[in-house]
């Protein structure tokens, strides 16, 4: 069945690092991919998605590409914030699946000032 | 402002007691979900709807049951027969089957079982 792998955390970055978590999937057909936030005790906020190969995902710094030819959809920001600080999550939305979204285990990112 | 509202946002019982979680939404969405998030640990899915009147099981739904009488609710009964319930409860809805299935998430109810 459809499945997401995100890199394990803790990750942990000075401020202004540069940040990649990475995440890939395994899906038949064409799914959506996405890109989820959740701040301590919140619950989640997308960040940004992509509903096609070669998309670009992008808010808040952030970005991420679909590709296909890789089954990856790597997060990456150029200069991280303390405030960037939370646990993100990777996940995919295919028709094989109801439409249900398959999730990543997450990953956890500390940014120290 | 259009959103998902669950509440409480703490909730204490004692073992054995069943407790039912609120979760409501007013973005017209046609579909809803509950998650439990454990530490550590990712989203396990635990009943879904995407119609009144109808859901379906996660992957966890032993212990737990729902009811989709109105659109905008989907209450989540944790009974006595879940084993583990102490846990970060999540709601979820989207605007149903559609390309992406973006999904919009509550501010969640995290229940200790004492």
């Amino acid at each position: 069945g459809d499945s997401v792998t995100q890199m394990e955390g803790p990750v942990t970055l000075s401020e202004e690092a540069f940040l990649t978590i990475n995440c890939t999937y395994t899906a038949t057909g064409y799914p959506s991919l996405f890109w989820y936030v959740q701040y301590p005790g919140e619950g989640l906020q997308l960040l940004l998605k992509a509903t096609k190969a070669d998309d670009k995902g992008s808010n808040k710094g952030f970005e991420a590409t679909y590709r296909k030819e890789t089954t990856s959809f790597h997060l990456e920001k150029g200069s991280v914030q303390v405030s960037d600080s939370a646990v993100y999550f990777c996940a995919l939305s295919n028709a094989g699946n109801n439409r249900k979204l398959i999730w990543g285990l997450g990953t956890s990112l500390a940014v120290n000032p | 402002d259009g959103g998902i509202t669950q509440s409480p946002k703490y909730l204490f019982r004692k073992e054995g007691q069943n407790v039912t979680l609120s979760c409501e939404q007013n973005l017209n969405h046609d579909a809803m979900y509950w998650y439990r998030q454990d530490p550590g640990q990712g989203l396990r899915l635990i009943y879904y709807s995407q119609i009144v009147n109808d859901f379906q099981k996660g992957d966890i739904a032993e212990g737990y049951s729902v009811s989709r009488e109105k659109k905008e609710s989907f209450p989540l009964t944790v009974t006595s027969a879940q084993k583990n319930p102490t846990a970060f409860y999540l709601c979820a809805s989207s605007i149903g089957p559609s390309r992406s299935n973006e999904q919009f998430f509550g501010p969640g109810t995290r229940l200790t079982v004492l």
